[in-house]
Order: structure tokens, then C-alpha cells, then sequence
């Protein structure tokens, strides 16, 4: 199994800060089509996970331009700046690209 | 809208089986796949495995194999997952999603409990 390594666990923001979350991958994610299925999900208290960004980089649908994904074959990051308070929650990483594995995921709380 | 509706809370004793409906509306049923995920406190979220809503086909993760099994009733849009021999171990949210890579719609999750 691909095993995806999150870091920090957990974070402390600042309302309106900024922060980022480390995801790295035991293998690369680069598919043979030469797509990188790496996704992030936001979980909310209470909620189901909601998607954010989709292979690296795009935002989906509705996402604030405040999240930003980047990176490339085994190192990721996930950027969200000017921090609101419905930013709270868990973070989580995804690969698609080998069979689909789940990072620990980030618990983004209030400083 | 697209929603994913997920059947209720089950308590179930061990060695028992369940099985959970995620019932699909808002668009073509047959034209995505239905995605199934686990989250533990402990393991945090673990993908189960998919079914081709369209074929019935469907592609399990090697821990889940045996473990559950997913079927699809293409009359109602609605897609089950049957857990079997129930442990502790089992005991954990459910939920189901929309597609086998970015999962932009999720169910709100079903809770099995399982206890003597």
C-alpha cells in the first residue's frame, strides 16, 4: 500500500494567518497517463469530508482561492491563507493514483 | 442537487452481518461509480472498495475482501454494502461517495456499533 505521511498532526492559527499542511507519499503519485490523482478533503465537526482540491492544484467547485495546492511526484502541500473560522477542522490527503489511500490528517484549530 | 442519503445507525452483535444503503438522487445514477470509506478514531479513513453502478462490477481494497460486499439496485439508485462477521474491529462510520477518485459528494455517513 502507498502510505501517505501528513504533517503537522495538529496546527494552531491565528484567525486570518496563514498555514500550510505537508503531505508525502511512499511511492510516487505520477499515473502512467501522467496525471497525479492527489486530492484534499476538509473534514468539519460533525460533517463528511468535503473536497477541496483536486489533482494537486485545482480548486473545486465553490473552494476560495484562499486554499492552494502544489507540489509534485511525492511531496505535497496544501496552503490556506487568510484562515476564517469555518477553515476549522481536519485535513486530509488522498492518492488515487495507486490503490486509494488516505493520509492521517491535520487538525486545523484556533490559536 | 446531487445527495447521497445513507441508511441509520446500526447496533449489531458480534459474528452478524449488516448492510447499508446509500441512496443516490440528483443525477444519472449509472454514470458514476459509488465509492464506499471507513473512519475509525484509530485508523482514521480507509477506502473499502467500488462498485460500477452501471455493470454491477465492482473492485475491493485486499483488508475489506470478505469482509464486505457491494451490490446495486439500479430500479431504486441505490447502492448497499453488506458487512459480515461483524467484530469490534467494525465498529466505525461508514460512509458512501460519489466516483472513484475525487470525491466531490459524500454521503452523511452511517454508524455501526458492534457490541454484545
Amino acid at each position: 500500500d502507498v502510505v501517505m505521511t501528513q504533517t503537522p498532526v495538529s496546527l494552531s492559527v491565528s484567525l486570518g494567518g496563514q498555514t500550510s499542511i505537508s503531505c508525502r507519499s511512499s511511492q510516487s503519485l505520477v499515473h502512467s497517463d501522467g496525471n497525479t490523482y492527489l486530492y484534499w478533503y476538509l473534514q468539519k465537526p460533525g460533517q463528511s469530508p468535503q473536497l477541496l482540491i483536486y489533482k494537486v492544484s485545482n480548486r473545486f467547485s465553490g473552494v476560495p482561492d484562499r486554499f492552494s495546492g502544489s507540489g509534485s511526484g511525492t511531496d505535497f502541500t496544501l496552503k490556506i491563507s487568510r484562515v476564517e473560522p469555518e477553515d476549522l477542522g481536519v485535513y486530509y490527503c488522498y492518492q488515487g493514483t495507486h490503490y486509494r489511500t488516505f493520509g492521517g490528517g491535520t487538525k486545523l484549530e484556533l490559536k | 442537487q446531487v445527495q447521497l442519503q445513507q441508511s441509520g445507525a446500526e447496533l449489531a452483535k458480534p459474528g452478524s452481518s449488516v448492510k447499508i444503503s446509500c441512496k443516490a438522487s440528483g443525477y444519472t445514477f449509472t454514470s458514476y461509480y459509488i465509492s464506499w470509506i471507513k473512519q475509525t478514531t484509530g485508523q482514521g479513513l480507509e477506502y473499502i472498495g467500488y462498485i460500477n453502478t452501471g455493470s454491477g462490477g465492482t473492485n475491493y481494497n485486499e483488508k475489506f475482501k470478505g469482509k464486505a460486499t457491494l451490490t446495486v439496485d439500479k430500479s431504486s439508485s441505490t447502492a448497499f454494502m453488506q458487512l459480515s462477521s461483524l467484530t469490534p474491529d467494525d465498529s466505525a462510520v461508514y460512509y458512501c461517495a460519489r466516483g472513484i477518485g475525487g470525491f466531490a459528494y459524500w454521503g452523511q455517513g452511517t454508524l455501526v456499533t458492534v457490541s454484545s
